[in-house]
């Protein structure tokens, strides 16, 4: 089945800039969403379309991807952005939702 | 503003069937596709089903294909999941989660309602 890898752990110091990887077979061809979740709470969507942030969520949040990698970037993170970050998508033939392994991102 | 509210979940036995529900209010149910993910104990994010705003077209997972189906009564802006033959894998917090673009996209989700299966 298709898989969507993405690092376990990104760790930064505040005002630094963390970057997180998603590479999956599908991703030239499909569109990479990116989601926050918080300890305990329901994941928050924070990058659409592989680089559209929603409104409310703050500019340091941005995404791109390029070939089989999609990337989620934080500028100047800060220590309320530590929590889980997933990448998803779909497999190729579009039938199939993937969810990427997870990273936990520490802010300190 | 979107409010997606789960509702049905509890302890079942191995084998057994359960049936959650999501209340969605805020926006035209019928003009949205729906989408279930499930997320176990302390593991990452896993989706399940998804189905579109007519109901016409679903997915499914192949952890569950054949054993849950996905429905939508779109008079009662309500979407549901029935789970048969329930295993201990199954385990999980289950989110609904409300579509915005491809039938697949998740914009929203809600609270998540949590599934036992346990002897």
């Amino acid at each position: 089945s298709y898989e969507l890898t993405q690092p376990p752990s990104v760790s930064v110091s505040p005002g630094q800039t963390a970057r997180i990887t998603c590479s999956g077979d599908a991703l030239p061809k499909k569109n990479a969403y990116w989601y926050q979740q918080k300890s305990g709470q329901a994941p928050v969507l924070v990058i659409y379309e592989d680089s559209k942030r929603p409104s409310g969520i703050p500019e340091r949040f941005s995404g791109s991807s390029s070939g089989t990698k999609a990337t989620l970037t934080i500028s100047g993170a800060q220590v309320e952005d530590e929590a889980d970050y997933y990448c998803y998508s779909t497999d190729s033939s579009g039938n199939h939702g993937v969810f990427g392994t997870g990273t936990k991102v520490t802010v300190l | 503003e979107v409010q997606l509210l789960e509702s049905g979940g509890g302890l079942v036995q191995p084998g057994g069937s359960l049936r959650v529900s999501c209340a969605a209010s805020g926006f035209t149910f019928s003009n949205y596709a729906m989408s279930w993910v499930r997320q176990a104990p302390g593991k990452g994010l896993e989706w399940v089903s998804a189905i579109s705003g007519s109901g016409g077209s679903t997915y499914f997972a192949d952890s569950v294909k054949g054993r849950f189906t996905i429905s939508r009564d779109n008079s009662k802006k309500t979407l549901y999941l029935q789970m048969n033959s329930l295993r201990v894998e199954d385990t999980a917090v289950y989110y609904c989660a409300k579509s915005e673009w491809e039938i697949l996209s998740i914009d929203y989700w809600g609270q998540g309602t949590l599934v036992t299966v346990s002897s």
